[in-house]
């Protein structure tokens, strides 16, 4: 079965640092990897997917991840922190056939610091 | 981008009562949509996937009598959450895919249920 494993559940950084949240699959077929985000008391969004193309996805809001195969990874980074990414950060995989779902991680949430 | 809409945005409601929470795709046709729940603090649980004009399929541990979802047409869903109790106070949020194929689910901003 595929699925997807968080590292850290909560991230704080100052605001201008580097962000870095960690997420690892488990698929023995390449996977479809997404990364969405969530503000309080809203939806999901989607920040960037990954389908097998290009190893490095850029994403909205100047988010990006690299996937990397031999360390079965998906982290997702951004060279500065706003005050504005402060939200939950979930890491999803896609799973099944033509009836797809997707499978998300417990979530990581992002703090900035001023 | 493709918008997706939840209607009620927050409900509170008595026990024993039953509510009934819509899903909308504004611009595009979603063939396929999805109901989760969401705890606080927790990642989201896909509890049902519907597809138009059949019956949902529903994940293992989720009450199909409790929890009915009504996919009527190409821009609506539907999840009508059956005598309700404390227990199943929670944060329901919707997802839609389009009709083309595409990898991409459009979430819904979410509905906040409040049981006394």
């Amino acid at each position: 079965a595929q699925s997807v494993t968080q590292l850290g559940s909560h991230v704080s950084v100052s605001e201008g640092a580097l962000v870095l949240l960690r997420c690892n699959y488990s698929s023995s077929v390449p996977p479809y990897l997404f990364w969405y985000v969530q503000y309080p008391n809203q939806g999901l969004q989607l920040l960037l997917k990954y389908t097998s193309a290009a190893t490095l996805v850029k994403g909205i809001n100047g988010f990006e991840a690299e996937f990397k195969k031999s360390e079965t990874s998906f982290h997702l980074t951004k060279p500065s922190a706003h005050m504005s990414d402060a939200a939950e950060y979930f890491c999803a995989v896609r799973t099944g056939g033509s009836n797809y779902k997707l499978t998300f991680g417990k979530g990581t949430l992002l703090t900035v610091n001023p | 981008g493709a918008v997706v809409s939840q209607h009620p945005s927050w409900v509170i409601c008595k026990s024993g009562t039953s509510v009934k929470i819509e899903c909308r795709s504004l611009d595009f046709q979603a063939t396929t949509m999805f109901w989760y729940r969401q705890f606080p603090k927790q990642s989201l649980m896909l509890m049902a996937t519907s597809n138009e004009g059949s019956k949902a399929t529903y994940e293992q541990g989720v009450e199909k009598d409790k929890f009915l979802i009504n996919h009527a047409s190409l821009t609506l869903s539907t999840l009508t959450v059956t005598s309700a109790h404390p227990e199943d106070s929670s944060f329901y949020i919707c997802s839609a895919r389009t009709s083309g194929g595409s990898d991409t689910q459009y979430f819904g901003p979410g509905t906040r249920l409040t049981v006394l």
